[in-house]
């Protein structure tokens, strides 16, 4: 596809369910964000990876998350025994360029909106 | 305090009028970001710069290093201008840091 393409787009789970969210990058895009947007805040950082390697997970906000990349290029994003504040939108991004390169601006996709009961 | 402040929060305007959204950040930056959210989530990236000025059509962007301040300004605003605009640094050009956003309505 032409773009990063997420899915589901629209995710109501009731709380103590596991949820996966899945991440379709641009083509050939080395670097993988995950980003949690609550409602009316800017994006946070939840984690990274360079082709299949999570180089930074720094940003999950607890050990119910988990994410992974295993071939490089698909990623899924899993919360296990969801709580309501897991509610918001959960974006990600992938960039060409390898850190430390000159280019990397991020291509976000449309985002997954998560709803917790 | 955040690393990444923007003002204003929400800025409502009419048709035409000059438009600036500020954003100032308090740590060391590889560049920094203008994004465009509209509702439903989307994000386009508008701009990256690390110095100076980048114009593209009615948008145009100025960072200041020293001050650690960047501008979003845009002229002859227009209705479909409206959306979340977002403020964000990038470090070791790795993760990007963001703002809270500014809400900007362009009324016709």
């Amino acid at each position: 596809g032409a773009g990063v393409s997420q899915s589901p787009r629209y995710k109501v789970a009731k709380r103590g369910q596991d949820v996966a969210l899945r991440c379709d990058p641009i083509s050939g895009h080395v670097s993988l964000f995950w980003y949690q947007q609550a409602l009316g805040q800017g994006p946070e950082f939840l984690t990274y990876f360079q082709n299949e390697a999570q180089l930074d997970k720094s940003g999950l906000p607890s050990d119910r998350f988990f994410a992974e990349r295993p071939e490089g290029s698909v990623s899924t994003l899993k919360i296990q025994r969801t709580q309501q504040e897991d509610s918001a939108v959960y974006l990600c991004a992938s960039t060409l360029g390898h850190p430390g390169s000159s280019y990397n601006e991020q291509f976000f996709g449309p985002g997954t909106r998560l709803t917790v009961l | 305090k955040n690393e990444v402040e923007q003002s204003p929060q929400n800025l409502t305007a009419q048709e035409g009028e000059f438009i600036t959204i500020n954003c100032s950040y308090s740590v060391g930056i590889s560049a920094l970001h203008w994004l465009q959210q509209h509702p439903g989530g989307g994000i386009v990236s508008l701009f990256m710069l690390s110095s100076g000025k980048k114009k593209h059509g009615r948008l145009i962007a100025t960072i200041n290093i020293q001050e650690k301040h960047s501008s979003l300004h845009i002229t002859a605003s227009h209705p479909r201008d409206s959306a979340v605009y977002i403020c964000a640094v990038s470090q070791g050009a790795q993760k990007l840091v963001f703002g809270q956003g500014t809400r900007l309505t362009i009324n016709p």
